[in-house]
């Protein structure tokens, strides 16, 4: 059974920074796609970074590029996302979600989602 | 970027009537169309790949149609199960974007 389990999150001031994770079981992780996908409290879905099977290539959202950075560890069926120079609208709960395969980026299953919010 | 704009926004049906969502690109896509229902509290649930794929589990009364920009999610027969938000999402081009939603809700 596939399951993705996301971490990390918690309230951070606005500048801060956080790390969160997803730890991927039940399918074989360095050959799929992974991505992190956001939704704003009441809002819509928002694709926020992806990151081929290897790791060696790396999707950003205009929203997030330079301050998001995206990173896997195949040993540890883990995906990360760091996070920094944080601001209020990236409150939002964070799902990780994977792809089929590597270089397909349909989600086909979607973690439960970790809740970030920035706020002093 | 390319937009995706769903209709309507909201849909207010019986269950056990049928149900055409819309979502319409600002550019073509192919068939890199996804379709995702989403209930309260819960994580997006893929339901349709690439514009006409049922994903794993899907009950066939979802059925997707369409490609290139129009694209029809129907639900042929309302379940109280299925009275949530939908969404389509397309894979074609970066960044991946998503449509504002479609809540389909109990009339």
């Amino acid at each position: 059974e596939v399951q993705l389990l996301e971490s990390g999150g918690g309230l951070v001031q606005p500048g801060g920074s956080l790390r969160l994770s997803c730890a991927a079981s039940g399918f074989t992780f360095s050959t799929c796609a992974m991505s992190w996908v956001r939704q704003a409290p009441g809002k819509g879905l928002e694709w926020v970074s992806s990151i081929t099977g290897s790791g060696g290539t790396t999707y950003y959202a205009d929203s997030v590029k330079g301050r998001f950075t995206i990173s896997r560890d195949n040993s540890e069926n883990t995906l990360y996302l760091q996070m920094s120079s944080l601001r209020g609208e990236d409150t939002a709960i964070y799902y990780c979600a994977k792809g089929p395969y590597n270089g397909n980026y349909n989600f086909d299953y979607w973690g439960q989602g970790t809740l970030v919010t920035v706020s002093s | 970027e390319i937009m995706l704009t769903q209709s309507p926004v909201i849909l207010s049906l019986s269950p056990g009537e049928r149900a055409t969502l819309s979502c319409r690109a600002s550019q073509s896509v192919n068939s890199y169309l996804a379709w995702f229902q989403q209930k309260p509290g819960q994580a997006p649930r893929l339901l349709i790949y690439d514009a006409s794929n049922r994903a794993t589990g899907i009950p066939a009364r979802f059925s997707g149609s369409g490609s290139g920009t129009d694209f029809t999610l129907t639900i042929s027969s309302l379940e109280p199960e299925d009275f949530a938000v939908y969404y389509c999402q397309q894979r074609s081009k970066w960044p991946l974007t998503f449509g504002g939603g479609t809540k389909v809700e109990i009339k």
